[in-house]
């Protein structure tokens, strides 16, 4: 196992169309976090699942975005109608129980609406 | 939302030089951790303390967490250009399960 695996690495849009993320955690890792960077800012909490009940969403996850883990293993992150301001990076990690001893981070899907 | 306060937010030094960055909070919190992050890549966690004057080192990285539990520095002493990269601080509050509240980070730049 080689860490979080996160795909596509990049993706270009244009507005109004629908993107969709993938994201496959450690594989013993029961927890999958999805967090939004946009440049110059640190990663802000989108959601995150325990197996594949959702248990936490912000505010900051509009009814645009809906993420996924069905199986309780790898994770879809879906944007529809994008807006220019989705434009980020957009993190995956997972954690083996609370993740008391922090995250395991995916190297990012960087999206840019156009 | 929650908000840390992390600072500085960019330094340029020279190799060799000591570096020290800190974090700080409106609310307590029961962990901190401080992670690295390259460009086009996701963070990766350095140190992570967990009791309230605690004091961490991971080779040349020292971190300490604050007794009052809202705040928290990281020490990097004789820089090397590979420590060039972004610094970010992030904290867990009791309430908070498993959600990462992380800083605006503090880009860091060594000349050699």
């Amino acid at each position: 196992d080689t860490g979080v695996s996160q795909n596509p690495r990049h993706k270009i849009t244009k507005r109004g169309q629908n993107v969709t993320f993938r994201c496959d955690p450690i594989s013993e890792h029961n927890r999958l976090y999805w967090y939004r960077q946009t440049l110059g800012q640190g990663p802000e909490f989108l959601t995150y699942f325990q197996n594949e009940a959702q248990l936490e969403k912000s505010r900051l996850l509009s009814d645009r975005f809906s993420a996924e883990r069905p199986k309780g293993s790898f994770s879809t992150l879906e944007i529809q109608r994008t807006e220019q301001g989705d434009s980020a990076m957009y993190l995956c990690a997972s954690s083996l129980g609370t993740a008391i001893y922090g995250y395991t981070f995916g190297s990012g899907t960087r999206l840019t609406v156009v | 939302g929650q908000q840390l306060n992390q600072s500085p937010q960019s330094m340029f030094i020279q190799e060799g030089e000591d570096v020290s960055m800190n974090c700080t909070s409106s609310s307590i919190f029961n962990t901190w951790l401080w992670y690295k992050q390259d460009p086009g890549e996701g963070p990766v966690l350095l140190i992570a303390l967990y009791k309230a004057g605690e004091l961490t080192s991971n080779g040349r990285l020292t971190a300490q967490f604050g007794i009052t539990r809202k705040d928290s520095f990281l020490n990097i002493s004789a820089s090397i250009p590979s420590d060039v990269g972004i610094y970010f601080c992030a904290g867990r509050e009791e309430t908070s399960g498993s959600r990462l509240t992380f800083g605006e980070g503090t880009q860091l730049t060594v000349n050699p």
